[in-house]
């Protein structure tokens, strides 16, 4: 079990060059997230998808897309990057085996992610 | 929106002293409050969390306390060490929903050896 893995690990863009992180979690959750994370802040979320196919905006989307067309796979692409989406980016999810349980999200080692 | 607010945003003790983090959220539907330790240039890791249901919480060093009438819980470190080191994040989340995590700011704390 390799748990939640997120690749690349770094990358470096340029403003306005377009790239996808890839989200991939081997434990079959139905729930995953994508959030961020800048420096002293806490992570906020970006997207998040309660079940393949699916797709709904967090508090801070704009100028990100995601796609959930396998069940273990959440992407998350930016279409033509700023130089604002600097950031440390992590996947989680979690799975929805229980109505009502609240369960500990599994992390990602994220990606870091800057933009000239 | 949920909205959880963390302090204080440093902490610097003596090792062998106790550590308090205080976090208070504004959604009164939230019903589960983890919290994650995050060292430099790593994942955050749940280190502890507890529901809506239990007003306090131990796992040897550590403990959380939550008051849901105040909105308002806790993360109690007894007996620092130099290894606690780290930045604390306290979240909150509803059960049903979306379930997504909305962060505090975070404490840095550091344990003076």
């Amino acid at each position: 079990n390799a748990g939640v893995t997120q690749t690349p690990k770094f990358r470096v863009l340029k403003t306005g060059q377009s790239m996808t992180l890839l989200c991939a979690q081997d434990m079959n959750h139905e729930y995953m997230y994508w959030y961020r994370q800048d420096p002293g802040m806490g992570l906020r979320l970006i997207h998040y998808s309660v079940g393949e196919g699916t797709t709904a905006k967090g508090e801070v989307p704009d100028g990100y897309n995601v796609s959930r067309l396998k069940k273990q796979n959440f992407l998350l692409g930016l279409e033509s990057a700023a130089p604002s989406q600097t950031s440390v980016y992590f996947c989680a999810s979690i799975k929805a085996e229980f109505v009502g349980e609240n369960q500990p999200q599994h992390f990602g080692d994220g990606t870091r992610l800057s933009i000239l | 929106g949920e909205n959880v607010e963390q302090h204080p945003s440093t902490l610097s003790v003596q090792e062998g002293d106790s550590a308090v983090i205080k976090c208070t959220y504004s959604d009164s539907a939230s019903n589960y409050f983890p919290w994650y330790k995050q060292e430099l240039g790593k994942r955050p890791q749940l280190i502890i969390d507890i529901r809506s249901n239990v007003g306090e919480k131990k796992d040897q060093r550590i403990a959380v306390t939550l008051n849901k009438t105040a909105k308002h819980f806790s993360l109690h470190i007894t007996e620092t060490q130099p290894e606690d080191s780290a930045v604390y994040f306290c979240a909150a989340s509803r059960r049903t929903g979306r379930r997504a995590l909305t962060f505090g700011s975070g404490t840095r704390l550091q344990v003076q050896p």
